[in-house]
């Protein structure tokens, strides 16, 4: 079954609101990472956020690690934070990577 | 800057056919990765190594193979490829277990098996 959920599946927002994106998994979570992928195709990690809260620039990360979710919050978007966002777990006694099926965000004028 | 990169970019072959995908990574890292990415399922992790001769089978190993030559060169098999196998494909290598460590990713490599 499918190991992380994210929602929402797709946002629009316009330039300068706030994002918030969730990701919930199906067991414990050892690790977990945000990445973004751009309208153009290349990825890149964001965050390393296994648990607790983690800033970076304008995002920061909560992982709650016993109620098995995290979320990546955006602050003041700009349109070149279009694109998907994907969360991805590794679950506890696996040496595995498991990725949600993103968030495709399109910030508009 | 960390680099890595993917060849062929594009790949179109047919139904049994024999298929060598490749990926050089210049950052000195240890750990290589193989992940697919199809519409629907975001990335799911074929294989990954941690070194040279090392091979570790990730999520969906099955049809694929793979191997690490060199600290920088992972190359990904399709012995008798499929339609099924269709799909986005991605490189990544990070400097330990990616789980907590960034990974860098190249450009993707997209292949049609018709």
């Amino acid at each position: 079954g499918q190991q992380v959920q994210q929602s929402p599946a797709s946002l629009v927002l316009q330039e300068g609101e706030n994002a918030e994106l969730q990701c919930n998994f199906s067991s414990t979570a050892t690790q977990l990472q945000w990445f973004y992928q751009r309208p153009g195709g290349s990825l890149v990690s964001l965050l390393y956020n296994p648990s607790g809260t983690k800033h970076t620039g304008r995002l920061t990360s909560t992982t709650v690690t016993k109620e098995r979710r995290s979320s990546l919050h955006i602050s003041s978007s700009q349109i070149t934070d279009s694109g998907t966002y994907f969360c991805a777990m590794e679950r506890a006694g696996y040496q595995n990577f498991y990725f949600g099926k993103g968030t495709s965000l399109t910030v508009i004028p | 800057e960390a680099a890595v990169t993917q060849s062929p970019r594009n790949k179109v072959t047919v139904t049994g056919g024999n298929v060598t995908l490749s990926c050089r990574q210049t950052n000195s890292h240890n750990y290589m990765y193989w992940y697919r990415q199809d519409t629907g399922h975001g990335l799911r992790l074929i294989h990954y190594s941690y070194g040279a001769g090392n091979l570790q089978i990730g999520d969906v190993p099955d049809g694929y193979k793979a191997t690490r030559t060199t600290q920088e060169d992972f190359f990904l098999l399709l012995e008798l490829a499929s339609p099924s196998q269709t799909s986005l494909y991605f490189c990544a290598s990070s400097d330990d277990w990616g789980g907590s460590y960034e990974q860098y990713f190249g450009p993707g490599t997209r292949l049609t098996v018709l």
